[in-house]
């Protein structure tokens, strides 16, 4: 049984482009969530999909934004590039039922680096 | 809002010691809360949580966590370090709502360093 799997592993851009960012949750996960850490920091919630709609949201701009397909991979993308948007992207999966009593399963990561 | 405290960024124990990091929770209702552990250049792996019932957890690699709800407090211990525990551990909580629909917000780490 795959675990949760993120693609690219790394990543080089520019300031001002675009990047997508790929995720597959464990299988018979319902449930996406993005987190952003930075160097040395904590993992930051970007958002959460739940049959394909956007359910929580944390504290990112309009840049960031996502989607959820019909077979529970996600993808997040980010606009407009800064310097400031260098770091690990996590992709995590779980069960929504039960009011989000399921512990959330990590993918390695995307590292993002923007010069 | 949902807040999590790690008051050390690193932690120092011998090998064969037991080991504490702590962790203390800020939330408006009845917390869940986790304990992950981050290996260099990896995602994060599920350690233990804590939905209800019994305050002392167990959990893997023979950690084990204590709900104080009086402390807010959710600190990780095991009986005898290990030098492969050496790691960055994050505890992370979440407030659960009748939608199921809830962010986790996650401590800011602290590093695990066990001394051989």
């Amino acid at each position: 049984d795959a675990g949760v799997t993120q693609s690219p592993t790394h990543l080089i851009k520019t300031r001002g482009q675009q990047v997508t960012l790929r995720c597959s949750p464990k299988s018979g996960h319902d449930t996406v969530s993005w987190y952003q850490q930075a160097l040395g920091q904590g993992p930051q919630f970007i958002f959460q999909y739940y049959e394909e709609e956007e359910r929580q949201r944390g504290n990112f701009p309009d840049r960031f934004s996502g989607h959820q397909f019909p077979n529970y991979s996600s993808e997040l993308n980010v606009n407009a590039l800064l310097l400031g948007d260098s770091a690990l992207y996590l992709c995590a999966s779980s069960f929504l039922r039960l009011q989000g009593r399921y512990e959330q399963y990590f993918g390695p990561g995307t590292r993002l680096t923007v010069t | 809002a949902q807040s999590v405290a790690q008051p050390e960024d690193q932690v120092n124990v011998a090998e064969g010691n037991p080991l504490t990091v702590k962790c203390t929770y800020s939330v408006s209702g009845n917390p869940y809360l986790f304990w992950y552990v981050q290996y260099p250049n990896r995602g994060l792996q599920f350690l233990l949580k804590y939905i209800t019932g019994d305050n002392l957890v167990k959990g893997s690699y023979g950690f084990e966590a204590e709900f104080n709800k009086s402390q807010t407090s959710f600190h990780l211990k095991k009986p005898s370090a290990l030098v492969s525990d050496s790691a960055l551990y994050f505890c992370a909580v979440r407030v659960p709502n009748s939608g199921g629909y809830q962010k986790v917000t996650f401590g800011t780490g602290t590093k695990l360093q066990v001394i051989p």
